[in-house]
């Protein structure tokens, strides 16, 4: 599985946007970049994923560099149910149901 | 729609019990997929099973087992509990297979300690 890297941790103020980085260098042309996040004492939840254009959800919205080994998951206007840890993924678009690998993610707090 | 459903929410278990999970689909669902997420970790996949039969399966001991039934809920099994089996035990269901890059649903999770 390609591997990814996100900040340990960030910081944000509450109703300000956030941009959460991730770099996946070794990412492959049938990889697809997913977003996934954690609330404290819950299971994981998908936010949202991509190919190569920039996508938007109600959710958040997914900026994808243009030699995608980076995209950005941009919370556009941060509230305090948005603390979480945010997992940044690489899925083969082969395979539709396969694991998912997980890496630490980053621990987003808000700031009231 | 319920959701995936997991039981019990937490579990305490004493060294060398065995101890059973379990966990319902998402309806319409039939990949059941299950993780071990340790304090302070991301999870850590343990296997998946479709149409009763393992499928995938992660870097886990043979301790480790589980089962699909024709319903399509599962459980997991883990024998001579390690007290470093304590963790956050997650099930997560897919929809059928075939369809690409499909969102895995996640339950909330059993809480297992073992003293």
């Amino acid at each position: 599985d390609a591997k990814t890297t996100q900040p340990n941790s960030m910081e944000s103020n509450e109703e300000e946007p956030v941009h959460l980085p991730c770099n996946h260098s070794t990412i492959s042309g049938t990889d697809y970049i997913h977003w996934y996040r954690q609330l404290p004492s819950q299971g994981p939840e998908y936010v949202i994923h991509g190919l190569t254009s920039n996508v938007n959800n109600r959710m958040a919205s997914l900026a994808i560099a243009e030699d995608r080994k980076s995209s950005t998951l941009i919370l556009h206007r941060a509230t305090l149910r948005d603390a979480a840890v945010y997992y940044c993924i690489l899925r083969d678009w082969n395979f539709g149901n396969e694991k998912l690998t997980f890496g630490t993610g980053t621990r987003l707090t808000i700031i009231p | 729609d319920a959701g995936v459903t997991q039981s019990p929410t937490h579990l305490i278990k004493t060294r060398g019990q065995q101890v059973t999970l379990r966990c319902s689909p998402k309806s319409g669902h039939d990949t059941v997929s299950w993780y071990q997420q340790a304090l302070g970790q991301g999870p850590q996949f343990i296997f998946q099973y479709y149409e009763e039969e393992e499928r995938q399966r992660g870097n886990f001991p043979d301790r480790f087992s589980g089962h699909q039934f024709p319903n399509y809920s599962s459980e997991l099994n883990v024998n001579a509990l390690l007290l470093g089996d304590s963790a956050l035990y997650l099930c997560a269901s897919g929809p059928p297979s075939g369809k690409p890059i499909e969102t895995q649903y996640f339950g909330p999770g059993t809480r297992l300690l073992v003293l």
